[in-house]
């Protein structure tokens, strides 16, 4: 039972490009979500979604999207990368979107050049 | 709107002394609230919730609906509590945990 999976770890990147940061989860969890991690600013929801085919925008959606094909994986996209994206993401999931308890990952540390 | 403010981002005390980080919410209805922790190198999980009224690795927390407040407390700090201290917030209905900015507490030998 690996819990939430998170790929890549690191990633450097360059403006403008795009990637795609990996979460998978083995718990059966209807609830996924993202939130990124900057120094004094905590942690702020990008996206969530609530099950299979459906998502919804957190706090600070611009610049990315999601999608939720399947109940196990979420992947986050960066479309086009700024250094304003430079943060450590975090992917997490919960076994309902009433539960309070989120699991994470173990974060992927972006740097936008 | 929901908000959770965290007043300090850095709390150092001594081995032993007592603990008491700060959490003010700002929720019209009946929030439930969360304390999640962060060690060095593990994930973040979760440390407690309100609703258990439960303790933890020591620590409580009392939510005062008056005060809106959701203080973390622990009588004896120990040098393993040193961590990244996050509050939480989940309104009524289906919406989204909320977190405060954190607080990082450095326990000193």
């Amino acid at each position: 039972n690996a819990g939430v999976t998170q790929t890549p770890k690191f990633q450097v990147l360059k403006t403008g490009q795009s990637m795609t940061l990996q979460c998978a989860q083995d718990m059966n969890h209807e609830y996924m979500s993202w939130y990124r991690q900057d120094p004094g600013m905590g942690l702020r929801l990008i996206h969530y979604s609530v099950g299979a085919g459906i998502t919804d925008q957190g706090e600070v959606p611009n610049g990315y999207n999601v999608s939720r094909s399947t109940t196990e994986d979420f992947p986050l996209r960066l479309l086009s990368a700024a250094p304003s994206q430079t943060s450590v993401y975090f992917c997490a999931s919960s076994y309902g979107f009433g539960s309070g308890e989120l699991f994470f990952g173990e974060g992927s540390r972006l740097t936008v050049l | 709107a929901q908000r959770v403010t965290q007043p300090e981002k850095l709390l150092s005390v001594f081995k032993g002394a007592p603990v008491e980080l700060k959490c003010n919410y700002s929720y019209s209805g009946s929030p439930e609230l969360f304390w999640y922790v962060q060690y060095s190198r593990q994930r973040l999980q979760l440390l407690l919730r309100h609703i258990s009224r439960e303790s933890i690795k020591g620590f409580t927390a009392d939510l005062n609906k008056g005060e809106t407040s959701f203080h973390l407390k622990k009588p004896f700090a120990q040098e393993e509590d040193s961590a990244m201290y996050y509050c939480a917030l989940r309104g009524s209905g289906n919406t989204p945990l909320v977190f405060g900015k954190g607080t990082r507490l450095s326990v000193i030998a």
